[in-house]
């Protein structure tokens, strides 16, 4: 059973547009999530995280919104920009270690 | 999604050993294949990109002689940490991409140096 899900394979918004990236899990015990972004044939590169005492963290035009009840965590991108477009993972970590568990991911396509 | 995997899933070795971690792609060729390394809390740090039949690109700061890559096949890359010491202890991740548009990630290996 997959414990953290992206549903959307791909999200399409329109440049300036508000872009939000959802991610559900499923295991109580992850404590900590976070966002990587994507470009076609390189590795992730770390876009921002939240710790689940938190319910939002903010950095720049990324914002991270955490619901825990919900077991939801969702991405927002606002204004979004055509250099947007890229894979977007959430992943999430529930032990000491850091072991992190990752969605499939979700393509966002900026349209200029 | 595609299957990659990763083995040994945990590795627990003496100060100074060698410990090899091997990565495949199940039901589809890589030609590119990553390696990373999770510490607790942190992201993600990308250590070097894998390519079938060439040399690993490694990230600035990734000692090459001490984490050993090989990429023989598409479906196999292997990260040898040579002389292994307790700062060395982590989650090791990799991750293989089909395509440029794809990348799965495997479920980590962790390795712990006595």
């Amino acid at each position: 059973d997959q414990q953290v899900k992206q549903n959307s394979p791909s999200l399409s918004v329109q440049e300036g547009r508000i872009s939000i990236l959802n991610c559900d899990y499923t295991n109580s015990m992850f404590d900590y999530f976070l966002w990587y972004k994507k470009y076609p044939a390189e590795g992730p590169t770390f876009l921002i995280s939240i710790s689940s005492i938190k319910d939002k963290n903010e950095d720049g035009r990324f914002t991270v919104f955490l619901n825990k009840s919900a077991k939801h965590l969702s991405l927002h991108i606002v204004p979004s920009q055509p250099g947007d477009s890229a894979v977007y993972f959430c992943a999430a970590v529930g032990d000491n270690a850091g072991k992190s568990t990752f969605g499939d991911g979700t393509t966002l396509t900026v349209k200029p | 999604g595609a299957v990659v995997s990763q083995h040994p899933s945990w590795v627990i070795c003496k100060s100074g050993t060698s410990v090899k971690i091997e990565c495949r792609s199940l039901d589809f060729q890589a030609t590119t294949m990553f390696w990373y390394r999770q510490f607790p809390k942190q992201s993600l740090m990308l250590m070097a990109t894998s390519n079938e039949g060439s040399k690993a690109t490694y990230e600035q700061g990734v000692e090459k002689d001490k984490f050993l890559i090989n990429h023989a096949s598409l479906t196999l890359s292997t990260l040898t940490v040579t002389s292994a010491h307790p700062e060395d202890s982590s989650f090791y991740i990799c991750s293989a991409s089909p395509s440029p548009d794809e990348q799965f990630f495997g479920p980590g290996t962790r390795l712990t140096v006595l």
